[in-house]
């Protein structure tokens, strides 16, 4: 079955590092995606990683993928209070005659100045 | 260049009513996606259209349909409406359908509260 799990609190202090993990199911994923959500807002796509790489860095964005034990992380370097928001995982379904993106429940960043 | 757009922002409905919501694409983009987001959880994939034809649904029920237009805009309809429709409603646009171009972006979404 499809199933995305994440963790769902995470506090950090600012200038800290911050890493956020992700597990999911469906071992025939093409793309694993980030997504963040702010208070009232809708999904701003940070950054995806293809299955077929272990590592992307964008900017402050650091992703990495263990196809192995089918296990995504993100991690944010020096976190600002910006950051804090709603983090949430995605893979993409890319079966049949559709393409559509599973979600998981969300990690809630929190940055204290 | 704009987004997604959707509108309206927010809704208010009483139970039984039904609901139309609004989505339009980033231009060039020729696929609509949809989404429900109860409160606390993620994204719940609705339905995908692409090229104005119906490439996917999710475990709805027959109340929830949509169409796309021929200038690749969206409507999300909700008939009967339960309280338990009452949730934000995201639209989604993408380049293409498959492989590359098939990039996500969200728009601000609906706020659906059912009464």
């Amino acid at each position: 079955g499809e199933d995305v799990e994440q963790s769902l609190f995470l506090s950090v202090r600012e200038g800290d590092s911050s890493v956020i993990n992700c597990t999911y199911t469906d071992s025939s994923s093409t793309y694993l995606y980030w997504y963040k959500q702010e208070p009232g807002a809708g999904l701003q796509l940070l950054t995806y990683i293809f299955s077929n790489m272990d590592m992307k860095q964008d900017q402050r964005l650091t992703v990495l993928l263990n196809k192995k034990d089918k296990h995504l992380s993100l991690r944010i370097a020096d976190t600002q209070t910006g950051d804090s928001a709603i983090y949430f995982c995605a893979e993409g379904d890319y079966g049949g005659a559709t393409n559509k993106l599973i979600f998981g429940t969300g990690t809630l960043l929190a940055v204290q100045p | 260049d704009a987004g997604v757009t959707q509108s309206p922002t927010h809704l208010i409905k009483t139970r039984g009513q039904h609901v139309t919501l609004r989505c339009s694409p980033i231009s060039g983009h020729k696929s609509v996606s949809w989404y429900q987001q109860v409160l606390g959880q993620g994204p719940q994939f609705i339905f995908q259209y692409y090229e104005k034809e119906e490439r996917g649904r999710g475990n709805f029920p027959d109340r929830f349909s949509a169409r796309q237009f021929p200038n690749y805009s969206s409507e999300l309809n909700v008939n009967a409406l339960l309280l338990g429709d009452s949730a934000l409603y995201l639209c989604a646009s993408s380049l293409g359908f498959a492989g590359g171009g098939t990039e996500q972006f969200f728009g601000p979404g609906t706020r659906l509260t059912v009464l």
